[in-house]
C-alpha cells in the first residue's frame, strides 16, 4: 500500500477555503485516493475518492494532477463544524492489502472564528 | 435505519481479564474490520473479516482474537496478553472487500484498563 504524507496541523478561519494535500508518490495503478474526517471520540467518516483530475460532491472537492502522486482535499468556506482530523488513503478496491491499511496521524484543521 | 453499532460505548477492565466488544453491522456488507486508536494517533488495524467465517490479522493482532460466525456481526476479544489495551476502539465495515472502498464507521468503544 502507498505511503501517504500529509501536514500535522493547519488553521483556518471561519468562511475561508481549506486546501490539504497530501503526497503519495508510490501509488499504484489501480489506487484510488480516499479521505476520511473524524471528529473526536468518534469513527471516521468518508468525505470523497478519487482516482484521477477532480472530483466534487456536496461538502468537497478532490484534486488530482496528471502524475497522481499527490492530492488535494478542498472545503469551500470551512465553518467551526470543521474543525476535525483529516485523513487521506490510498488503496486499490478489492485488493488483497486490506491487513496494511493505513490511517496514519492524518492533519487536524482548526477553524477559528 | 441502517448503520454499524458498538457496545458498550465505555468499558472498564481489571488487568488479567478478558473482555469483548461488540460489533454489529445491517447494511449487508461482506467486509468488517477492527481498529485500534491512541491519544494523538491514527488508526491501526487489529483484524479484518472479507466474509463468513474468515478472517486476517493486520498489523496488531497479538492480543487480540475475533470471529466472524455471522455476515452482521464481527466480535473482538481483548485478552490478557495484550499488554497495553487501554485505547479507542472502531470497527467498520465495506462492501467492497479492499483498502479502497468506502468504509462506515461505529461510534467506538473506549477501554480503560484499571
Amino acid at each position: 500500500l502507498a505511503k501517504t504524507t500529509q501536514p500535522i496541523s493547519m488553521d483556518s478561519y471561519e468562511g475561508q477555503e481549506v486546501n490539504i494535500t497530501c503526497s503519495h508518490n508510490n501509488i499504484a495503478t489501480n489506487d484510488y485516493i480516499t479521505w476520511y474526517q473524524q471528529f473526536p471520540s468518534q469513527g471516521p467518516r468518508f468525505i470523497i475518492q478519487g482516482y484521477k483530475t477532480k472530483v466534487t460532491n456536496e461538502v468537497a472537492s478532490l484534486f488530482i494532477p496528471a502524475d497522481r502522486k499527490s492530492s488535494t482535499l478542498s472545503l469551500p468556506r470551512v465553518s467551526l463544524s470543521d474543525t476535525a482530523v483529516y485523513y487521506c488513503l490510498v488503496g486499490s478496491q478489492g485488493s488483497s492489502n486490506t491487513g496494511k491499511l493505513i490511517f496514519g496521524q492524518g492533519t487536524t484543521l482548526q477553524v477559528k472564528p | 435505519d441502517g448503520g454499524i453499532t458498538q457496545s458498550p460505548k465505555y468499558l472498564f477492565r481489571k488487568e488479567g481479564q478478558n473482555v469483548t466488544l461488540s460489533c454489529e453491522q445491517n447494511l449487508n456488507h461482506d467486509a468488517m474490520y477492527w481498529y485500534r486508536q491512541d491519544p494523538g494517533q491514527g488508526l491501526r488495524l487489529i483484524y479484518y473479516s472479507q466474509i463468513v467465517n474468515d478472517f486476517q490479522k493486520g498489523d496488531i493482532a497479538e492480543g487480540y482474537s475475533v470471529s466472524r460466525e455471522k455476515k452482521e456481526s464481527f466480535p473482538l476479544t481483548v485478552t490478557s496478553a495484550q499488554k497495553n489495551p487501554t485505547a479507542f476502539y472502531l470497527c467498520a465495515s465495506s462492501i467492497e472487500r479492499g483498502a479502497g472502498g468506502e468504509q462506515f464507521f461505529g461510534p467506538g468503544t473506549r477501554l480503560t484498563v484499571l
